[in-house]
């Protein structure tokens, strides 16, 4: 029972390049959700989903897209890599009941130079 | 706009010297409030949810309450495994879906 995975763990992008940071989940959790972390930082939200096929924006979806083609994977898209992405980014997954809070994956840490 | 603010930013502690950590947050009808533990490079990890004022809940030497603006995180005797950061995130209720808004934490430093 792997939880929730993310991949890649490291990744180091040149601006203006693009990238897929990928989450699966093995829980069968309707709820995923996008949260970045900056240094020092709580985690601010970028996109979640509450269903396969249904997303919405977050906080601050500014340069990020996503999709959710089945239950376990959500898959966060970079497009046009600015210095400004750089954080940790971490997929997380809930029961709709709140007794059980968020499992998150690892995190993917993105550094555009 | 929810709103999580944690104090103290950064706590350092003897082992065994008890302390707390505070959360005041601001929330359009309140579905729970949330701690985490986050170790360095890892993910946070889920430890308590608190839904009413008055509530309490424990693990081993964590102690979470709550009122209708804040929430303390006793921890009593605490032993250098109990370093590492700690997270508070509120849920508003209604049809968020299940969306959190979380503080920046406290860092919790303890010293053998």
């Amino acid at each position: 029972n792997a939880g929730v995975t993310q991949t890649p763990k490291f990744r180091i992008l040149k601006i203006g390049q693009s990238m897929t940071l990928q989450c699966t989940q093995d829980m069968n959790h309707n709820y995923m959700y996008w949260y970045r972390q900056d240094p020092g930082m709580g985690l601010k939200l970028i996109y979640y989903s509450v269903g396969a096929g249904i997303t919405d924006k977050g906080e601050v979806p500014n340069g990020y897209n996503v999709s959710r083609s089945t239950t376990e994977d959500f898959p966060l898209r970079l497009e046009l890599a600015a210095p400004s992405q750089t954080s940790v980014y971490f997929c997380a997954t809930t029961r709709r009941n709140p007794n059980y809070g968020y499992t998150f994956g690892s995190g993917t840490r993105l550094t555009v130079v | 706009e929810d709103q999580v603010t944690q104090s103290p930013e950064a706590l350092r502690l003897q082992e065994g010297e008890s302390s707390s950590l505070n959360c005041s947050y601001t929330v359009s009808g309140l579905r729970g409030l949330f701690w985490y533990r986050q170790d360095p490079g890892k993910g946070p990890e889920f430890l308590f949810t608190l839904y009413s004022a008055g509530e309490e809940k424990e693990k081993e030497r964590l102690k979470a309450t709550l009122t209708k603006k804040e929430s303390f995180l006793h921890i009593t005797a605490p032993k250098p495994e109990d370093s590492a950061t700690y997270l508070c995130a509120v849920q508003a209720g209604g049809t968020n879906a299940g969306k959190s808004t979380f503080g920046d934490g406290t860092t919790l430093t303890v010293k053998p």
